[in-house]
């Protein structure tokens, strides 16, 4: 079967930096996505990573190893804005998502 | 309009009476998507339309039913409702191009007693 894995749940300090992992078992592979998430709300794209490496785009990063099936998220200088579930999602071979449940992060000052 | 709507934003519904959710885009997004989201669970896909006029199913499809007979509208019916289709439900589309990155409406929560 296809299987994503990201913890259920973080907490982090205002300013620091987390990383939010995500393992990935997924027939085929056609890439790699984060999304954000506030309560309550629609998720919101942040990042995709088709090829091996780190993509960095303002205070948030992602990284990619296809051979290891990891993917992780970083997020540098935290607000408290930042405090929201992340969703890790893989498009499979039939270009179809297969979604995490969410890492829920929690910011404290 | 800018984005995706979505309507009802809330409901609560007797099992066995038909709902429609209604989903309506202004981007001219060509697939579209409904998803389901449950506590503890990601993003299941109930139905999608790759282009107007065409629907597939997704990974939970039973129960639902959607049309595609424009670009801009994707309504999901729910014929006979179930206390396990008690859930919040998300439009997405999505533009052309290779990160295929989904724009979701607001979501519909839906409650079946």
């Amino acid at each position: 079967g296809q299987n994503i894995d990201q913890p259920t749940e973080m907490t982090a300090t205002e300013g620091a930096i987390v990383q939010i992992n995500c393992t990935y078992q997924t027939s085929g592979f056609n890439g790699l996505f984060w999304y954000q998430q506030h309560a309550g709300e629609a998720p919101t794209f942040l990042s995709y990573n088709v090829l091996d490496g780190l993509e960095e785009k303002g205070r948030f990063s992602s990284f990619l190893s296809r051979s290891k099936g990891y993917s992780y998220l970083l997020l540098k200088e935290l607000q408290m804005k930042d405090s929201a579930s992340y969703l890790c999602a893989v498009r499979d071979s039939n270009y179809q998502l297969i979604w995490g449940a969410g890492t829920k992060l929690i910011i404290k000052p | 309009i800018a984005g995706i709507t979505q309507a009802p934003t809330s409901q609560i519904l007797a099992a066995g009476r038909r709902m429609t959710l209604r989903c309506t885009q202004d981007m001219r997004h060509n697939a579209m998507y409904w998803y389901r989201q449950d506590l503890g669970l990601g993003l299941r896909l109930i139905h999608y339309s790759n282009t107007a006029g065409t629907t597939g199913k997704g990974e939970v499809p039973d129960g639902y039913s959607v049309s595609r007979a424009n670009t801009d509208d994707f309504p999901l019916t729910l014929a006979s409702a179930v206390p396990s289709q008690t859930s919040v439900y998300f439009c997405a589309s999505r533009p052309g191009g290779d990160t295929g990155e989904l724009f979701f409406g607001e979501g519909s929560r839906l409650t079946v007693l």
